[in-house]
């Protein structure tokens, strides 16, 4: 069973458009949401991370919203680059456990 | 510092044969981590470790087997490799923040085809 449900799969945007990648989770107990980006032939790093005692946080041109009661966190980049093309890949974890659950990713494109 | 570091970086092994990757992090890291990542399917844990001879199992244990000897190292097996196990390699570390574990490190991966 998918713990963090990630969509959309793939994702085009024109270049100085904002992309949207949104995630939800079923887990109450989770309380750490990172976001990795990873490009071709690399490792995942980490891009961004919000704690549920926020519901925004934004670093540059990359934002999390994180809605709480619906159990919902989405990835925000404003003024997309052709060099944000890379796969992007929710993930959330417990304060007390020592496991993450990653979504299954988002292909994004950004065309010149 | 080179972080999280991975051998071989590419295999080709035949079915029924074994192998051994290799991760090494020079982060002092408490947890290390194994996944495998197939397309659509994101990034699965197969095995991974709190601390130096601990290790658990993750979501798809099977087939592989996993050693921590000294805290810097972290080894995934395949005793008897399938074509189900083509798939590329990540290992991670992260340290104790808390009581809990914050940002995973990853390495470059192993892109491993099994034939």
């Amino acid at each position: 069973q998918q713990q963090v449900k990630q969509s959309p799969q793939s994702l085009i945007v024109q270049k100085g458009g904002i992309s949207i990648i949104n995630c939800a989770y079923e887990n109450t107990a989770f309380d750490y949401f990172p976001w990795y980006q990873q490009f071709p032939g690399k490792g995942p790093a980490l891009l961004i991370a919000i704690r549920p005692d926020v519901s925004e946080k934004k670093e540059g041109r990359f934002t999390i919203s994180f809605n709480k009661s619906a159990k919902q966190f989405s990835l925000h980049i404003m003024d997309s680059q052709p060099g944000d093309s890379a796969t992007y890949f929710c993930a959330a974890s417990r304060d007390t456990g020592n496991q993450f659950y990653f979504g299954t990713g988002t292909s994004l494109t950004v065309i010149p | 510092n080179a972080g999280v570091t991975q051998t071989p970086k590419f295999r080709v092994l035949k079915t029924g044969q074994s192998m051994t990757l290799l991760c090494a992090q020079d982060m002092n890291h408490e947890y290390m981590y194994w996944y495998r990542q197939d397309p659509g399917m994101g990034l699965r844990l197969i095995h991974y470790s709190v601390g130096e001879g601990t290790t658990a199992k993750g979501e798809v244990p099977d087939g592989y087997n996993v050693s921590r000897l000294k805290k810097q190292n972290f080894l995934l097996g395949l005793e008897s490799a399938a074509p189900s196990q083509t798939s590329v390699y990540f290992c991670a570390s992260s340290y104790l923040h808390g009581t809990g574990v914050e940002t995973q490190y990853f390495g470059p991966g192993t892109r491993l085809l099994v034939l």
